[in-house]
């Protein structure tokens, strides 16, 4: 699986979009990009995935670049419960969802 | 509500003792995980089963065993030989089609004294 580099932190003033950056350069066709975040002392929670097409639900939006190398997860107005660690992870398809979780952004929403 | 229920949410042994951390669904999902965390770091895959009966080592399997009896628990015990079990403990399950997320427990944090 590809390997993700993401900005150890980065703050946001509430209300304002918070977008957060992830590189994944050496992803392969059948990789999806997922995103999850881990507030504190609680279990990760799944956020969203793609594979190539841009992607919204209720709680974000992806966007995955042309050339999929990265991607930007973007929570449309931030508030002070979005404050977590957002983890970028990059995984192929297949029958194992045994994801590899790195250090995350830590984003910090600002009143 | 469906979900995964990890207990205790704290637990605290003694140095040399092993002890097992409870991991139960709902969800009706195949797939379980277990994942270590330590403070100020990502998650580490410890072991997972795609199936009742069956169960793969992850990237740090030493000193830890896993069951997986029933499609609903995935119990992990923490054994003596574990040299450093302090840490924050989750499990995880899911559907097994390949880009299936992972739905969490709450955790257990484990401290040995």
């Amino acid at each position: 699986d590809a390997k993700t580099t993401q900005p150890p932190s980065m703050d946001c003033a509430e209300g304002r979009a918070a977008n957060l950056p992830c590189n994944h350069s050496t992803i392969s066709g059948n990789e999806y990009v997922y995103w999850y975040r881990q507030i504190h002392s609680q279990g990760p929670q799944y956020i969203i995935h793609g594979l190539k097409n841009n992607e919204t639900n209720e709680m974000a939006s992806l966007i995955i670049t042309e050339d999929r190398k990265s991607s930007t997860l973007i929570l449309p107005h931030a508030t002070l419960r979005d404050t977590a660690v957002y983890y970028c992870i990059v995984k192929r398809t297949g029958n194992n969802n045994d994801m590899r979780f790195g250090a995350g952004t830590r984003l910090t929403v600002k009143p | 509500d469906g979900g995964i229920t990890q207990s205790p949410k704290y637990l605290f042994r003694k140095e040399g003792q092993n002890v097992t951390l409870s991991c139960e669904q709902n969800l009706n999902h195949d797939a379980m995980y277990w994942y270590r965390q330590d403070p100020g770091q990502g998650l580490r895959l410890i072991y997972y089963s795609q199936i009742v009966n069956d169960f793969q080592k992850g990237d740090i399997a030493e000193g830890y065993s896993v069951s997986r009896e029933k499609k609903e628990s995935f119990p992990l015990t923490v054994t003596s030989a574990q040299k450093n079990p302090t840490a924050f403990y989750l499990c995880a399950s899911s559907i097994r089609q390949g880009n299936s997320p992972l739905h969490f427990g709450n955790g257990t944090r484990l401290t040995v004294t």
